[in-house]
């Protein structure tokens, strides 16, 4: 079974922090991607990497930036954390071999801005 | 970019039929995604059209038009558990590095009741 973990279910954090959150998959899927849901806007995509060190922009990156050392690490990076940036964070992670190329999902982190 | 649409909730009882709707518009499709997510969890994948046709897959159905831009999601035996989010995402053809992105709809609340 393909497993996505995030570093924390819940996080809290105050304005103009620096906030880093983490995830891992284990299964040596090229792609990996940072969501965001919110009620009423459904996913949105921020960020993704099709591979190690290199990395794309979503719709919604204003605010945030992406690391990938490692294939299976994907950070998402809050420079200075905002109130409008609380929200649920997802992370996926999808292979580039053998159809559907599905994407798995981590459990989530809730993170409150305050 | 995309447009997915997508009703916003839906309500039905134990052991009926339902059918969530999913329109969509897109420069190059390369394949639709369906994924349930209950309350509080993440995504899992449910089923994936890239034909026209009906997929089946035990009390799950999927259905595409690629002419129309249209499928829909059939729930058979409806059981409280089914109670949840249902997310429609269409795939694009995109360029080389961005194989294997998703645009997600707003997603479908589906309440069972007994």
């Amino acid at each position: 079974d393909v497993k996505v973990t995030q570093s924390s279910r819940y996080l809290v954090k105050r304005t103009g922090e620096k906030v880093f959150l983490e995830c891992v998959q284990d299964m040596d899927h090229e792609n990996m991607f940072w969501y965001r849901q919110d009620p009423g806007l459904g996913l949105r995509l921020i960020y993704f990497s099709y591979d190690v060190k290199m990395k794309e922009k979503g719709d919604i990156p204003e605010g945030y930036s992406v690391s990938r050392e490692k294939k299976e690490r994907f950070s998402l990076i809050l420079e200075s954390a905002s109130t409008n940036q609380t929200s649920m964070y997802l992370c996926a992670s999808s292979t580039l071999l053998g159809s559907p190329y599905e994407q798995y999902f981590g459990p989530g982190t809730r993170l409150t801005v305050t | 970019g995309q447009n997915i649409d997508q009703p916003t909730e839906m309500t039905a009882t134990e052991g009926a039929i339902v059918q969530i709707n999913c329109t969509y518009q897109t420069s190059g499709f390369n394949g639709l995604f369906w994924y349930q997510q209950h309350a509080g969890e993440a995504p899992t994948f449910l089923s994936y059209n890239v034909l026209d046709g009906l997929e089946e897959k035990g009390r799950f159905s999927s259905f595409l038009s690629r002419s129309k831009g249209y499928s829909y999601l059939l729930l058979k035996e409806l059981q409280m558990k089914d109670s949840a989010s249902y997310l429609c995402a269409v795939r694009d053809r995109g360029r080389g590095s961005t194989l294997g992105r998703l645009y997600f709809g707003r997603g479908t609340q589906l309440t069972v009741w007994p």
